[in-house]
């Protein structure tokens, strides 16, 4: 199965400060990473995604960046809000044509007005 | 859409006692997933069913643990006997063909 890896597992930073998650993955044929955000006592919610005939895919403030040849992909929030704060998850699948994901083991940001 | 619903929210039970946890999935969405968190271990995907049929069970820890989905619209985990170890937030995903999943409100599960 995939092995996917999550840098790092605390964040702090200023209020309008940027914010960048990295994550790793080992299956080369695996082709679509969501991001997932998970509030305290909340259930994950999915932010973004991006699928391997990309390399970077932008929603306001965040974006999700693809290097395939690396096998990495990550998460960027700019101008950081207090309510940024939560654990993000990264999430990649067994192999492409698979529907399990394998989720990182989080990243837990905190943001500091 | 009222997402995916689990049930119960809560539950806290003693050592040894069957649980069940359920799950209605969105409607129209066709994969079904189980996953357990906690601190220590994160996200661990438990069993994970397509058209309602049992794909891949190989994160089930042990016998104790089966999952059911009689129907594309309910889907139950249960452990039996359970034990103190047990505890965690249990949650439900579901998805259609295109990957994306949503996550139900999770079960939280204390066995003391």
């Amino acid at each position: 199965g995939e092995n996917v890896e999550q840098h790092p597992s605390t964040l702090s930073v200023q209020e309008g400060d940027s914010a960048v998650i990295k994550c790793t993955y080992s299956d080369s044929a695996s082709n679509y990473f969501p991001w997932y955000k998970q509030e305290l006592g909340k259930r994950p919610q999915l932010i973004i995604d991006i699928r391997s005939n990309v390399g970077e895919k932008k929603d306001q403030r965040i974006a999700v960046t693809l290097n395939k040849t690396a096998k990495h992909f990550s998460l960027h929030i700019t101008e950081t809000q207090p309510e940024d704060s939560a654990v993000y998850f990264c999430a990649a699948p067994w192999g492409a044509g698979s529907y399990q994901l394998t989720f990182g083991k989080g990243t837990k940001l905190s943001v500091i007005p | 859409d009222a997402g995916v619903i689990q049930s119960p929210r809560h539950e806290v039970t003693e050592m040894g006692q069957e649980v069940t946890l359920r799950c209605k999935p969105i409607s129209g969405h066709n994969s079904l997933f189980w996953y357990r968190q906690t601190m220590m271990r994160g996200l661990e995907l438990l069993i994970y069913f397509n058209n309602n049929v049992p794909i891949d069970d190989s994160g089930m820890p042990e016998d104790r643990f089966s999952a059911k989905m009689p129907n594309a619209s309910f889907s139950t985990l249960k452990i039996q006997p359970s034990e103190p170890r047990d505890s965690a937030v249990y949650f439900c995903a579901s998805s259609r063909s295109d990957y994306g999943y949503t996550f139900g409100s999770g079960t939280r599960l204390t066995v003391v």
